[in-house]
């Protein structure tokens, strides 16, 4: 079956790091994709990964690892602006999107 | 002015009533998509259209329909709306020339009593 798998829930303080763990299991792979979305607002998209590796976008980076189904996006220099759900969400091989229910981060002052 | 434009952005309505969501996008993008989202589960797709004699079905249509008026407008409508419909609706666009990325608009709340 096609899962999508990530935390519930993460707590982090201002200015520090923080990274947010998907791991995903998808009929054929055409990418991995990391979406903000801030309370009652639509998603925003932050990244997209199709090879392994690390890709580097300013404060956020995202990494995959497509033998072993995973992938994290790691958030630097954390701002109250921050908090809100982080969406993991892989594209199988019809190019359909499956999504995980999303990460809620709780920034602390 | 938002280049994915979802109305009405709150309806509340009882149970029975037709109801219908439109959506209508500047993108120039041929492909469209209805979510669904509740609290604490993922983003639901109800229906995909890839282009304007394209119609697919998602993974929860049951219970709801769509219509491709052009390629810019993409409507949802529940026939006979439940309270188990009571959800956040997305539209969303994407290009497959790009990397498939998805740009939703601001999304439709509906309450269903």
């Amino acid at each position: 079956g096609q899962n999508i798998d990530q935390p519930t829930e993460m707590t982090a303080t201002e200015g520090a790091i923080v990274q947010i763990n998907c791991t995903y299991q998808t009929s054929g792979f055409n990418g991995l994709f990391w979406y903000q979305q801030h309370a009652g607002e639509a998603p925003t998209f932050l990244s997209y990964n199709v090879l392994d590796g690390l890709e580097e976008k300013g404060r956020f980076s995202s990494f995959l690892s497509r033998s072993k189904g995973y992938s994290y996006l790691l958030l630097k220099e954390l701002q109250m602006k921050d908090s809100a759900s982080y969406l993991c969400a892989s594209m199988d091989s019809n190019y359909q999107l499956i999504w995980g229910a999303g990460t809620k981060l709780i920034i602390k002052p | 002015d938002a280049d994915v434009t979802q109305t009405p952005r709150n309806r509340i309505t009882k149970t029975g009533k037709r109801i219908m969501l439109e959506c209508s996008q500047t993108k120039g993008h041929d492909r469209m998509y209805w979510y669904r989202q509740d609290p604490g589960l993922g983003l639901q797709l109800i229906y995909y259209s890839f282009d304007v004699k394209d119609i697919n079905k998602g993974e929860i249509s049951d219970g709801y329909s769509v219509s491709r008026q052009a390629q810019a407008k993409f409507s949802l409508s529940l026939e006979s709306a439940i309270p188990n419909q009571t959800a956040l609706y997305f539209c969303a666009t994407s290009d497959l020339t790009d990397t498939g990325e998805l740009f939703f608009g601001e999304g439709s709340r509906l309450t269903v009593l």
